[in-house]
């Protein structure tokens, strides 16, 4: 059983659509983050949420933490070819561990 | 600011060869330093985590190894490697103090023939 479901698992989409990706489980993390992968390279952290309702955003990608803390999207507007890549979530689950735990990730591809 | 090196970036090796993939950490001092697998595409597997010099704890039962002989290297070992290690390697470290923000290398794509 996976502690993070993302979905959807893939996404291909034309340049200029809005998407949502999502994040979900049914724990509580103490946090959230979001990392995007391209090919042949190291994911790179994309923002950390805390806060349970929190939102953050980053140019046209928006993040959103649940308020019960379980399950986070991510909405990317006019979405651009250079968003091309891996989404991952990642969490630290309550209870001390310090262990950060990867979801499946989404692969989006946008085209131009 | 920190760096971390990863190599090789690519890497084809035969059924039954040793391996030894290689990772330095610059401009922090006792990081904690994490190797992952990940197959085609997909989430990230934690193969072993480490907290200090010499002190390696393993996630999954494996034909892998793991040492770190120095603060700030992390080294991936195999005595024979299966065609079931195939895959896409990547090392990381994060600060010890709040370990929120995980930094990785470029990863080593490694094939077993």
């Amino acid at each position: 059983t996976q502690l993070l479901e993302q979905s959807p698992q893939f996404l291909s989409i034309q340049e200029g659509e809005n998407l949502t990706v999502y994040c979900n489980s049914s724990s509580v993390f103490s946090s959230l983050q979001w990392y995007r992968q391209e090919p042949g390279e190291g994911p790179v952290l994309l923002v950390t949420v805390v806060t349970g309702g929190e939102v953050k955003k980053l140019k046209r990608l928006t993040f959103q933490f649940g308020d019960a803390r379980k399950d986070s999207s991510l909405h990317i507007t006019a979405a651009q070819p250079g968003d091309t890549g891996l989404y991952l979530c990642a969490v630290r689950p309550s209870g001390g561990s310090y262990i950060p735990t990867f979801g499946r990730g989404t692969s989006l591809i946008v085209h131009p | 600011s920190q760096t971390i090196h990863q190599w090789p970036a690519t890497l084809v090796q035969p059924v039954g060869s040793p391996l030894s993939l290689e990772c330095t950490v610059e401009g922090t001092s006792n990081p904690n330093l994490y190797w992952y697998r990940q197959a085609a595409g997909r989430g990230l597997q934690l193969l072993f985590y480490s907290v200090g010099i010499g002190q390696i704890s393993s996630e999954v039962p494996q034909n892998l190894s793991a040492s770190r002989p120095q603060d700030r290297q992390f080294i991936l070992s195999s005595k024979k490697l299966l065609l079931s290690d195939s895959g896409f390697y990547l090392c990381a470290w994060s600060l010890q103090r709040t370990n929120e923000k995980l930094f990785f290398g470029s990863g080593t794509q490694l094939s077993v023939l």
